[in-house]
């Protein structure tokens, strides 16, 4: 699996935008950036995934750089409930069933 | 919403007893997974089901059994179970030809 490499953790106030980034290099062709979080002490939630172009959904933004070895999970306005440790993954989707979590990075919300 | 329930979120078990974890999923979904969750290691992933009566080893499937008779239920079964399986149980869903997994809120055995 190509691995990410995420910041260990990053802090943000309310009501401002939060820019997450993720950078994975070895990316091959058919791989989808998949982006999960994880609140506390529950199972971790999809958010959003994207291939080579931008994405929006009511969650959040994913912004893909032109050679694909980076992108950058958006959300626009950050409450206390993003507080959260979100995880930046590679999936080929035609290859293992698995997701292959890393360490993520964790986010803090200031009110 | 996709909703993927477990059977509990909180189990002390002792040493050699026979655990079952169950995981439940109402969305009709094909792929069914068992991860384990452990501080500095991440989620790896135990054994997963594409099908009824299917399944197929993940990266740690030693000591670990699973059981799934019908599409909705996937069950995890430690055989007998030791100190070094405490850990958090997730289990997660995905539709065939979808992207995304839904998991449930996890089970946090402890083994004593």
């Amino acid at each position: 699996d190509a691995k990410t490499t995420q910041p260990n953790s990053m802090e943000s106030n309310e009501e401002e935008p939060v820019h997450l980034p993720c950078n994975h290099s070895t990316i091959s062709g058919t791989d989808y950036i998949h982006w999960y979080r994880q609140l506390p002490s529950q199972g971790p939630e999809y958010v959003i995934h994207g291939l080579t172009s931008n994405v929006n959904n009511r969650m959040a933004s994913l912004a893909i750089a032109e050679d694909r070895k980076s992108s950058t999970l958006i959300l626009h306005r950050a409450t206390l409930r993003d507080a959260a440790v979100y995880y930046c993954i590679l999936r080929d989707f035609q290859g293992a069933q698995k997701l292959v979590f890393g360490q993520g990075t964790r986010l803090t919300i200031n009110p | 919403d996709v909703k993927v329930t477990q059977s509990s979120r909180y189990l002390v078990k002792r040493t050699g007893e026979k655990v079952f974890l169950e995981c439940v999923q109402d969305m009709d979904h094909e792929n069914m997974f068992w991860y384990r969750q452990d501080p500095g290691l991440g989620l790896r992933l135990i054994y997963f089901s594409y099908d009824v009566k299917m399944k197929e080893k993940g990266d740690i499937p030693e000591g670990y059994s699973v059981s799934r008779e019908k599409k909705e239920r996937f069950s995890l079964i430690l055989e007998s179970a030791s100190t070094n399986q405490t850990s958090m149980y997730l289990c997660a869903s995905r539709g065939q030809g979808r992207y995304e997994q839904y998991f449930g809120p996890g089970t946090r055995l402890t083994v004593t």
